[in-house]
Formats: C-alpha cells, structure tokens, sequence
C-alpha cells in the first residue's frame, strides 16, 4: 500500500497568513494527488485534484503543487472559513490511502 | 443537483452486521462508480471499496476483504454497503462518495455513525 504522510500534523495560524502544508507519498504517484478540506461533523471537501488543479467553486487562494513523492497545498491568505482539517489523497492506485491530516487553528 | 443521502445512525453488537444505503439524485447513477470510505474517531480517512453503479462490477481494500459486501440497486438509484462480524473498531462515520474518475471524490454523502458497542 502507498503510505501518505503530511506535515505538520497541527498548525496555528492567523487571518491573512500564507501556510502551506505538505504530503509525502511513499513511491511515486505521478500527479494522482488530492486535497480534502473537512469541517467537524461534515463530509469532505475537495479542493485540489491532479496535484495541482482547483475544482470549480474553490477559491483561488487555494493552489497545490508537486508530483512524484512530495507534494504542497498552500493558502495563500487564510480566511476564517479555512480553519479546518486539510487531507490528501492518492489516487494512483487502490488502496487508494489519504494522509493523517493536518489540523488548521486560529492563533 | 447532485446529491447523495444516507441512511442513518446505527448501533450494533460485536459480531453483528450492519448495511448502509447511499441515496444518489441529480445524475444519471449508473454513469459514475460509488466509493466507500470510513473515519474512525480522530483517525483517517480510509478507503473500503468502490462499485461500478453500471455493471455492478466491485472492488474492495484487502483490509475489508470478506467482510464487506458492496451493492447497488439501479432502480432506486442506490448503493449499499454492508460490513459483517463487526467490532469495536468498526466504530466510524462511514461515507459514500461519487468518483468523477480516478477515485476523485467530487460528491460525498453526509456519512452515517455506525457504533458496535456491546
């Protein structure tokens, strides 16, 4: 199975912040990388999908990069409505494995 | 509107088993495949299996092989999943979700808390 692992695992941050979050594949994936945003009690949502492409509604402070094994998602001004838990995903192949997530707070 | 709603709360005893529906409206169900995936408490995301909604042809993780069955009922515009010889940590929100292509999950359903507790 392709293990993913992101880090950090928690960051705290302020409005108007540039972060950046990164996942690491444990073999390559190409650029089958998603990113999930999830708010407590809520289903997933996905932001970025091919590494790099932003699904349509997504603002565009939200932008990924990568391919291979190393990959980020950065917010380039962080809203109130981004704190939340970000994961990625790899859908090369099945099992398809998500990250451990990392956890967004307010500072 | 796309949507996918599922059916709700369920409590079971260890070693029972439970099956959750997966309601989908605003498309044509048979032209996308639905995946399975779960979150137990504090954990992540975990990938159970997928169906193609239009020949019924499945695939599950090994992790769950044996003990889950997915299914679909193209008349109701349904899946189903259905985990067996439950235990505690079976315990999860269990969610569908539509795969636009290449297990890229574009629509989920509003999961459905699935507690074996005895």
């Amino acid at each position: 199975d392709i293990q993913m692992t992101q880090s950090p695992s928690s960051l705290s941050a302020s409005v108007g912040d540039r972060v950046t979050i990164t996942c690491r594949a444990s073999q390559t994936i190409i650029t089958y990388l998603n990113w999930y945003q999830q708010k407590p009690g809520k289903a997933p949502k996905l932001l970025i999908f091919a590494a790099s492409s932003l699904q349509s509604g997504v603002p565009s402070s939200f932008s990924g990069s990568g391919s291979g094994t190393d990959f980020t998602l950065t917010i380039s001004s962080l809203q109130p409505a981004d704190f939340a838990t970000y994961y990625c995903q790899q859908s090369y192949s099945d099992p398809y494995t998500f990250g451990q997530g990392t956890r967004l707070e307010i500072k | 509107q796309v949507q996918l709603v599922q059916s709700g709360t369920e409590v079971k005893k260890p070693g029972a088993s439970v099956k959750v529906s997966c309601k989908a409206s605003g498309y044509t169900f048979t032209d996308y495949p639905i995946h399975w995936v779960r979150q137990a408490p504090g954990q992540r995301l975990e990938w159970m299996g997928w169906i193609n909604a239009g020949n019924g042809n499945t695939k599950y993780s090994q992790k769950f092989q044996g003990r889950v069955t997915i299914t679909r009922d193209t008349s109701a515009s349904t899946g189903y999943m259905e985990l067996s010889s439950l235990r505690s940590e079976d315990t999860a929100v269990y969610y569908c979700a539509r795969d636009r292509n290449w297990a890229l999950y574009e629509f989920w359903g509003q999961g459905t808390l699935v507690t074996v507790s005895s």
